[in-house]
């Protein structure tokens, strides 16, 4: 069965560095988004994508935040200069194209955990 | 953003059924509601999703009401792996993006 991969399941990094956290979505999905997940806290909603730029993004999404698709297959989630806070598991979705948003299907990887030290 | 409304835990024992309800009172006419969960350790998953009638998949059936107030997951038979926490999420045609609450944690006993 197609799933979304992530890389890596762990990354640790230095308050002020910049990570980029990878996912290769399903191949024909067209949606592509992140979550992110504060250790027992719900699960945000941070930017959607489709058709290479970005379609929605909330306010955690800031200006150290960028997305990119930059290959046929790969998702980027980029931090540029990360803080303490920014400590939490980020996901990947991705869904097809369908005629309703509301009916989206979004499927998640397994999760990026993002430790800043 | 449309608000749901759902227990913080339930319990269940193995191989019976399960009732996770939901409430949705602001929902608007166009809204899907949808259920994902999210096993320990794990990204969040698709279960099911409905408009206005109930809908059964391999993993679950959705019991919607009437008016669309409020909606039920219903697993047939429990069994351990479905210890998850269960989000029950409205979803508009403006946007894809998924709002997610704290869910019910649902427990299941051997």
């Amino acid at each position: 069965e197609p799933e979304v991969t992530q890389t890596p399941s762990h990354q640790v990094t230095q308050m002020g560095q910049e990570v980029i956290l990878r996912c290769v979505p399903i191949s024909n999905h067209l949606y592509f988004y992140w979550y992110r997940q504060i250790l027992g806290q719900k699960v945000e909603f941070l930017v959607s994508f489709y058709n290479n730029e970005i379609s929605e993004k909330s306010e955690i999404f800031d200006d150290q935040f960028s997305v990119e698709r930059p290959d046929g297959s790969n998702f980027t989630l980029k931090i540029r200069s990360t803080k303490l806070e920014d400590s939490a598991m980020y996901f990947c979705a991705s869904s097809e194209l369908r005629v309703s948003l509301a009916k989206n299907i979004q499927y998640f990887g397994a999760g990026t955990r993002l430790s800043v030290l | 953003d449309a608000k749901t409304t759902q227990p913080n835990s339930m319990e269940s024992n193995e191989e019976e059924p399960v009732h996770l309800p939901c409430n949705h009172s602001t929902i608007s006419g166009t809204d899907y509601i949808h259920w994902y969960r999210q096993l320990p350790s794990q990204g969040p998953e698709y279960v099911i999703h409905g408009l206005t009638s109930n809908v059964n998949n391999r993993m679950a059936s959705l019991a919607i009401a009437e008016d669309r107030k409020s909606s039920t997951l219903i697993l047939h038979r429990a069994t351990l792996r479905d210890a998850a926490v269960y989000y029950c999420i409205l979803s508009q045609d403006n946007t894809g993006k998924l709002i997610f609450g704290q869910g019910t944690t649902l427990q299941v006993k051997p």
